[in-house]
C-alpha cells in the first residue's frame, strides 16, 4: 500500500520562529489533508491540497503531486500551534480511506 | 452546523466484554469511515460506509470488530469479547462521498477512548 513519511517527527520552537514540516508519499494520490490534533485529541482539518498552493493565515501548504511531496509552512509561530501535525493522502482511484503519515510533534515554547 | 459526534467520549471495560461505540455523521455526508488510533500502530483506517454500497471492511483487524450503517446516517461499530490491545481511540470521519472522480474532505469527530482491563 501506500507509504506516507513525514519529516522531522519532533520539532521545538521559540515563540516567533517559521517553519516547515514535510510529507513524502509513495504513489500518487487524489486527496491530500493536513490536520492538527490538539491536545485533546481532536483532528482539525488545516488544508485539503491534492495539489497547488493554500494560505489560511499564518499557515500555508503547498502539494507538488508529480513529485509526491506536500509541504506545510508555519509562520510567526504561537503556542497554540503546538500539537501534532498529520499528513494523510487517499489514493488515485475513486474515494478511498486516508492513509496518515506518523505525524510530526510541534513544540512552540514562549 | 454540527460536526461529526461520536458516543461514549470514554469507554472502560473488561477484557472479554463486548463494546458498541457510535458515530453520527455530518448530515447529508454519503461517506463514513472508522479509524482507530493507537500508540503503536498510529492512525489506521478500519472500515468505510458510502452510500448504499457494499462496505469496505478491509482494514478490520480481526472478526471481532463489526460495523453498521443504518438509514445511510449514524453508524455503530462493535467489538466482540474485547482484548487488552483493543484499548485506542477509536474515531469517526464522514465526506460529501465522490465530485467526479475526486473525492472530497474528510471531517473527523473527537474520538472514543476505549480502556480493555
Amino acid at each position: 500500500g501506500i507509504q506516507v513519511e513525514q519529516s522531522p517527527p519532533d520539532l521545538i520552537l521559540q515563540e516567533g520562529a517559521n517553519s516547515t514540516l514535510r510529507c513524502n508519499f509513495s504513489d500518487s494520490v487524489n486527496n491530500l489533508q493536513w490536520f492538527h490534533q490538539n491536545p485533546w485529541g481532536q483532528l482539525i482539518n488545516l488544508f485539503y491540497i491534492p495539489s497547488g498552493t493554500k494560505q489560511n493565515g499564518r499557515l500555508s501548504a503547498t502539494t507538488v503531486a508529480t513529485e509526491r511531496y506536500s509541504l506545510l509552512y508555519i509562520s510567526s509561530s504561537q503556542t497554540t500551534d503546538s500539537g501534532v501535525y498529520f499528513c494523510a493522502v487517499g489514493r488515485n482511484s475513486g474515494n478511498t480511506p486516508l492513509v496518515f503519515g506518523k505525524g510530526t510533534r510541534l513544540s512552540v515554547i514562549a | 452546523g454540527a460536526g461529526v459526534s461520536q458516543s461514549p467520549s470514554n469507554k472502560v471495560t473488561e477484557k472479554g466484554k463486548d463494546v458498541e461505540l457510535r458515530c453520527d455523521p455530518i448530515s447529508g455526508h454519503t461517506a463514513l469511515y472508522w479509524y482507530r488510533q493507537s500508540l503503536g500502530q498510529g492512525l489506521e483506517f478500519l472500515i468505510y460506509f458510502q452510500g448504499n454500497s457494499a462496505p469496505d471492511k478491509s482494514g478490520l483487524p480481526s472478526d471481532r470488530f463489526s460495523a453498521e450503517r443504518t438509514g445511510g446516517s449514524v453508524s455503530t461499530l462493535t467489538i466482540q469479547r474485547t482484548q487488552q490491545e483493543d484499548s485506542a481511540v477509536y474515531l469517526c470521519a464522514s465526506s460529501l462521498g465522490l465530485l467526479g472522480a475526486r473525492p472530497y474532505e474528510q471531517y473527523f469527530g473527537p474520538g472514543t477512548r476505549l480502556t480493555v482491563t
